[in-house]
């Protein structure tokens, strides 16, 4: 079964410092993966996909991540980290096709704080 | 833009109390999903559908039951509310898995429900 794996519960870094947000994926076959973000009392919003491509994704609000085959990593960054990017971030992969269903599963999840 | 709204936002109930949670979208989407948030679960995926009449289920089921009527509409129902469905529940949908657009699942703001 395809799944991700985010190692950090928590991510602490100081406003102004760069970031990294963790998760490494195992499936079979090509991954399609995802980030979103979740803000408290929100919904979870799009961030970026890897679908096939250039291995540096670009996506919202400055985020970019790296899709690194060999290491069977997708590891979300930003330069610049800002303290309105405290949230709780997911990475997901997409589960098998169903009927077109694009059905995800998701990592528990990293809880980024950015220290002012 | 709210293209998926999720009622009531927060909700509390009694244990085996049956409990619909509504979820509407505008932007078409084929496909419509429901997950569960629980602390240290991440997300779960409990029913989705592919187009109007056509449910499957997800990785934690039980208790639950979905209708698709319409193309927009996806409720959820907790036949008999007990204390392990109190959670965040999220609806979601996404378009074809085609094109730019395909493969993107987008959530609406959540349901708290809390079952007493």
């Amino acid at each position: 079964a395809q799944s991700v794996a985010q190692p950090e519960d928590q991510v602490n870094v100081a406003e102004g410092n760069p970031l990294t947000v963790k998760c490494t994926y195992s499936v079979s076959g090509n991954p399609y993966l995802f980030w979103y973000v979740q803000y408290p009392n929100r919904g979870l919003q799009f961030l970026l996909k890897y679908i096939t491509g250039d291995n540096l994704v670009k996506g919202s609000y400055g985020f970019e991540a790296e899709f690194n085959k060999s290491q069977t990593s997708f590891h979300l960054k930003k330069p610049s980290a800002l303290v309105s990017d405290s949230a709780l971030y997911f990475c997901a992969v997409r589960d098998i096709e169903i009927q077109g269903a694009q059905k995800l599963v998701f990592g528990q999840g990293t809880r980024l704080t950015i220290n002012p | 833009d709210a293209g998926i709204t999720q009622s009531p936002r927060y909700k509390i109930t009694e244990t085996g109390r049956q409990v619909t949670l509504m979820c509407h979208q505008t932007w078409s989407h084929s496909y419509m999903f429901w997950y569960r948030q629980d602390l240290g679960h991440g997300l779960r995926l409990i029913y989705y559908s592919a187009a109007a009449d056509i449910t499957d289920k997800g990785e934690v089921p039980d208790g639950y039951v979905v209708s698709r009527s319409k193309t927009e509409n996806f409720p959820l129902t907790l036949e008999s509310a007990t204390r392990s469905q109190t959670s965040v529940y999220f609806c979601a949908s996404s378009h074809t898995t085609g094109g730019i657009s395909g493969n993107t699942i987008y959530f609406g703001e959540g349901s708290w429900l809390t079952v007493v």
